[in-house]
């Protein structure tokens, strides 16, 4: 089955103690990219990464890193975790945004809350 | 900066209703306007619009987009109870790379 799959789901977690959210697609999708949603500022966007070894900061870059060393995984890394990164993330992928049209498929979500 | 305003956030209406949601735009590089549908759960596509005038459909969901007006609207028409979700509005800039989204608007269809 088709699918971007993250983890973990849910995480709590302390200040300051470095994670690491893993995002893996199974479509050879050139693309990913990785979102945060929050109430009364919808889905912002992170970082993405055209393809492997190929990434650029989004919106709201600040306080997280990626890497792209495969074209299937893409994780988001939290080096110090703050509060104000309590939020829902989403990964998301699609097949080449050289292509006229394109569909982005989302993972499953992962709600991080950082106490 | 990309600004993508969605109206009304919230509506509230009765099954059988037609609902008609706002999707304006301000984009340096226009390459396409999306919309998605999210349940308790993640963004699931539902249109990529790029000419002006060319309505898309699909079952009782429409739409269609003005790029002289920079506006986007999705109508529903006979709405049902499976309709409630937050509907999003994303805009895509002429690179690919970047999409930014709206706020959302928060459907919900009661029986």
């Amino acid at each position: 089955e088709a699918q971007v799959t993250q983890n973990p789901r849910y995480l709590i977690t302390v200040t300051g103690k470095k994670l690491t959210v893993t995002c893996s697609q199974n479509m050879n999708h050139e693309y990913m990219s990785w979102y945060r949603q929050d109430p009364g500022l919808g889905l912002r966007q992170i970082y993405y990464s055209m393809n492997v070894e190929v990434t650029d900061k989004g919106d709201v870059p600040e306080g997280y890193k990626v890497s792209r060393k495969e074209k299937r995984n893409f994780p988001l890394i939290l080096e110090s975790p703050s509060p104000n990164q309590t939020s829902l993330y989403f990964c998301a992928s699609s097949l080449s945004v050289r292509r006229p049209s394109y569909e982005q498929y989302f993972g499953p979500g992962t709600r991080l809350t950082v106490t | 900066e990309d600004k993508v305003v969605q109206s009304p956030l919230s509506l509230v209406v009765h099954e059988g209703d037609t609902v008609t949601l706002n999707c304006s735009y301000e984009v340096t590089n226009f390459r396409s306007l999306l919309w998605y549908k999210q349940e308790k759960k993640a963004p699931t596509f539902l249109f990529m619009l790029t000419s002006s005038g060319i309505e898309k459909k699909s079952g009782r969901l429409s739409s269609i987009l003005d790029k002289k007006e920079l506006f986007s609207i999705l109508n529903i028409t006979a709405t049902q109870t499976g309709d409630s979700a937050i509907y999003l509005c994303a805009v895509q800039e002429t690179s690919g790379s970047r999409l930014t989204f709206g706020e959302g608007t928060q459907l919900t269809v009661n029986p």
